[in-house]
């Protein structure tokens, strides 16, 4: 399997754009899982789905923020409009039973 | 709400010494899980060791062991014949067992350097 595949790696984007990322999490996986990691906060669930449902939504930050998976196959993070303070590495993890995979993880930077 | 404390932010060993990494955590839960994930400067996340609370044997893989200490609250992570490949960030998590509760909690993280 290839693992949890994200894109893009890097993202450098001006402020007041929208910014999408894209996760397609491994095969059979059942759940999908965004974190955001920042040098200030570590590593912070934003959401996760459980068979492309929201479970729990409660770290997005903002309005800005929404995320959906309209199949198991794939999954996405939108910011819009971005601000610099959305800068930080953005991951995709998918687990089945309670072990879980991460991606590579986006960089996102905003100026 | 769970939290995970790693209390050192820094750690570094000799290359072929070994190496212990602190993790404590707060519940109420009686099952769960425990990990640790190594980041180096790759940034991507590995799952390196996994533990069940309902298990009293400590996990192994190969040259990575832990300390479970349910009792205790403590998860210690233990590097044998540290190699130059180990130097990482490393971060102790936790899972909850049941629906609604599948989140990973992670710690701080500890930073460690291998010194050849």
């Amino acid at each position: 399997d290839a693992g949890v595949i994200q894109s893009p790696r890097h993202e450098v984007t001006e402020m007041g754009q929208e910014v999408t990322l894209r996760c397609k999490p491994i095969s059979g996986h059942d759940y999908l899982f965004w974190y955001r990691q920042t040098m200030m906060r570590g590593l912070e669930l934003l959401i996760y789905f459980n068979n492309n449902v929201p479970i729990d939504d409660s770290g997005m930050p903002e309005d800005r923020f929404s995320a959906k998976m309209p199949n198991a196959s794939f999954s996405t993070l939108k910011i819009q409009p971005s601000e610099p303070r959305d800068s930080a590495v953005y991951f995709c993890a998918s687990s089945r039973l309670y072990l879980a995979f991460f991606g590579q993880g986006t960089r996102l930077t905003v100026v | 709400a769970q939290t995970v404390t790693q209390s050192q932010p820094e750690m570094s060993v000799q290359e072929a010494e070994t190496v212990t990494l602190s993790c404590t955590y707060d519940t109420s839960e009686s099952d769960y899980y425990l990990f640790w994930y190594k980041q180096p400067p790759s940034r991507q996340m590995i799952l390196v060791i996994r533990q069940e609370a309902y298990k009293q044997q400590n996990a192994t893989e190969n040259r990575f062991s832990v300390n479970f200490q349910k009792a205790a609250k403590s998860f210690s992570l233990k590097i044998s014949d540290s190699q130059l490949g180990d130097a990482a960030m490393y971060f102790c998590a936790y899972r909850g067992p049941n629906f609604g509760n599948e989140k990973l909690t992670f710690g701080t993280g500890t930073r460690l350097t291998i010194i050849p």
